[in-house]
């Protein structure tokens, strides 16, 4: 696609509850990136995919959250049992082959957890 | 590991410039970058500089690097209030992790 998209771009949720977040990357981009803005904060690296595989998981803050891609595209990232601690913007970004290393953003997630 | 740095806020009058600066500790971190972000959107790549070069100029706006001090700065003239967002800034070793500080949220006031 022309960009990186992510859905759905709000969700509301109760706490306990499990949430899927699905990011689309640009079509091509071999790796992708799962970010954490909470509010007045930074960005939090969640986890990174090389094609399908994830080098790094260091970043998922506990066993409730985990991510997939599949066919080197789109993924996934998921919340099991959500806490009001989670309730943040979730980010994507996708990279290409470029020597440049930039970074496309999709537009997030917003999570709110009651 | 790479820690990124910058003030949280900035206010300036619309006319005037902008100075937006980061300190980083990798020094062999050889992109850096800055990111914008505008309400409700994701982050998108303003500029960037290699890390052998001391100055970078686009149109209206002006990377400083000083690899001594490990000093960044996003120099934006003639600020807009278009130009109000929150602006990262991100360092990377060319590895696969780019850190991002928390970003300075510019506002311009008419």
């Amino acid at each position: 696609g022309a960009g990186v998209s992510q859905s759905p771009s709000n969700k509301v949720t109760e706490k306990g509850k499990d949430v899927e977040l699905r990011c689309d990357p640009i079509s091509g981009h071999t790796a992708l990136y799962w970010y954490r803005q909470s509010l007045g904060q930074g960005l939090e690296f969640l986890i990174y995919f090389q094609g399908n595989s994830a080098p790094d998981k260091s970043g998922l803050p506990s066993d409730r959250f985990s991510a997939e891609r599949t066919g080197g595209s789109v993924s996934t990232l998921t919340i099991q049992r959500t806490q009001q601690e989670d309730s943040a913007v979730y980010l994507c970004a996708s990279v290409g082959t470029g020597y440049l290393d930039t970074q496309y953003f999709g537009p997030g997630t917003r999570l709110t957890v009651l | 590991g790479e820690d990124v740095e910058q003030s949280l806020f900035l206010s300036v009058r619309e006319g005037d410039s902008s100075v937006i600066n980061c300190t980083y500790t990798d020094s062999s971190s050889t992109y850096l970058y800055w990111y914008k972000q505008e309400p409700g959107a994701g982050l998108q790549l303003l500029t960037y500089i290699f890390s052998n070069m001391d100055m970078k100029q686009d149109q209206r706006l002006t990377v400083l690097l000083n690899k001594k001090d490990k000093h960044l700065s996003l120099r934006i003239a003639d600020t807009q209030t278009g130009d109000s967002a929150i602006y990262f800034c991100a360092a990377t070793t060319g590895g696969f992790k780019t850190i991002f500080g928390a970003g300075t949220r510019l506002f311009v006031k008419a």
